[in-house]
C-alpha cells in the first residue's frame, strides 16, 4: 500500500506489560512522526526522526518509553511496564520533508488498552 | 507556552448551511498553521497549511483564512460527507520541527 502502516490496530496488555508498537512509513519519506491521542485530548507529541540527525525525543513522557528507526524507514515505539494511564491511540506520521511544510501523512494508529 | 484553542467543540450543521470553525493559537513565532480533517477510526488528514496573515487556501466547499491570532476555516454549503472532526495545529520556530501542537478539534455533523 502507498499509506503509513501501524501495526497493531489493536492491542490489549495487562498493566506491568510490556509493548511494542510498529510503524512502516510512506517509502522516501525521511521524517517519521509519534503522537498520541488520548479521549478527548489533543494529539500529542512524543518523538520525531529526520533522516540521520538524532531524533527529537523531547515529547517522550517517561523513561518507560523509547523508539528507533532501523535503516531510515521502519520504527518501533516501545512502552515498558505500561500503565493505565497509558491507554490511548498512538499515531505515526511521516513526510517528505522536515515537518515545516505541516503535511504530514498519518497511519490509521495503534489503539492501546492497558487493564 | 505555545497553545492551541478550537471552537466550538461540537457544531451541527443541516446540508447548505454555512459556517465557520475557529482556532486561535498562541506561540512566539508561527512557522506555520495547519488544517487537518479526522474521520472516526482514522488518522487525520492533511488539508491545507497557511504561513502568514492574510494568506487563504481553498479546497472544495473548504476555506481557511489566517490573522496573527487565529484561523477560520469556513464550511460554504457543506455535504453530510464533510462531517468529522477538524484539527488545528501550529508549528513554532522556536520549537522542533517535528512538535506541531494540535488543538482538540471541532466536530462537524452535517445532517441531509
Amino acid at each position: 500500500g502507498a499509506g503509513v502502516s501501524q501495526s497493531p490496530s489493536n492491542k490489549v496488555t495487562e498493566k506491568g506489560k510490556d509493548v511494542e508498537l510498529r510503524c512502516d512509513p510512506i517509502s522516501g519519506h525521511t521524517a517519521l512522526y509519534w503522537y498520541r491521542q488520548s479521549l478527548g485530548q489533543g494529539l500529542e507529541f512524543l518523538i520525531y526522526f529526520q533522516g540521520n540527525s538524532a531524533p527529537d525525543k523531547s515529547g517522550l513522557p517517561s523513561d518507560r518509553f523509547s523508539a528507533e528507526r532501523t535503516g531510515g524507514s521502519v520504527s518501533t515505539l516501545t512502552i515498558q511496564r505500561t500503565q493505565q494511564e497509558d491507554s490511548a491511540v498512538y499515531l505515526c506520521a511521516s513526510s517528505f520533508t522536515s515537518g515545516g511544510t505541516g503535511e504530514l501523512f498519518f497511519g490509521e494508529g495503534s489503539r492501546l488498552t492497558v487493564l | 507556552e505555545d497553545q492551541v484553542t478550537q471552537s466550538p467543540e461540537a457544531l451541527r450543521l443541516q446540508e447548505g448551511e454555512s459556517s465557520s470553525l475557529n482556532c486561535s493559537y498562541t506561540v512566539s513565532g508561527l512557522r506555520g498553521l495547519f488544517w487537518y480533517r479526522q474521520d472516526p477510526g482514522k488518522g487525520p488528514e492533511f488539508l491545507f497549511t497557511l504561513y502568514s496573515a492574510g494568506e487563504e487556501k481553498e479546497k472544495e466547499r473548504l476555506k481557511a483564512t489566517l490573522t496573527k491570532k487565529e484561523s477560520f476555516l469556513h464550511i460554504t454549503a457543506p455535504k453530510p460527507e464533510d462531517s468529522a472532526t477538524y484539527l488545528c495545529a501550529v508549528l513554532d520556530y522556536g520549537g522542533s520541527q517535528g512538535n506541531l501542537i494540535f488543538g482538540k478539534g471541532t466536530k462537524l455533523s452535517v445532517k441531509p
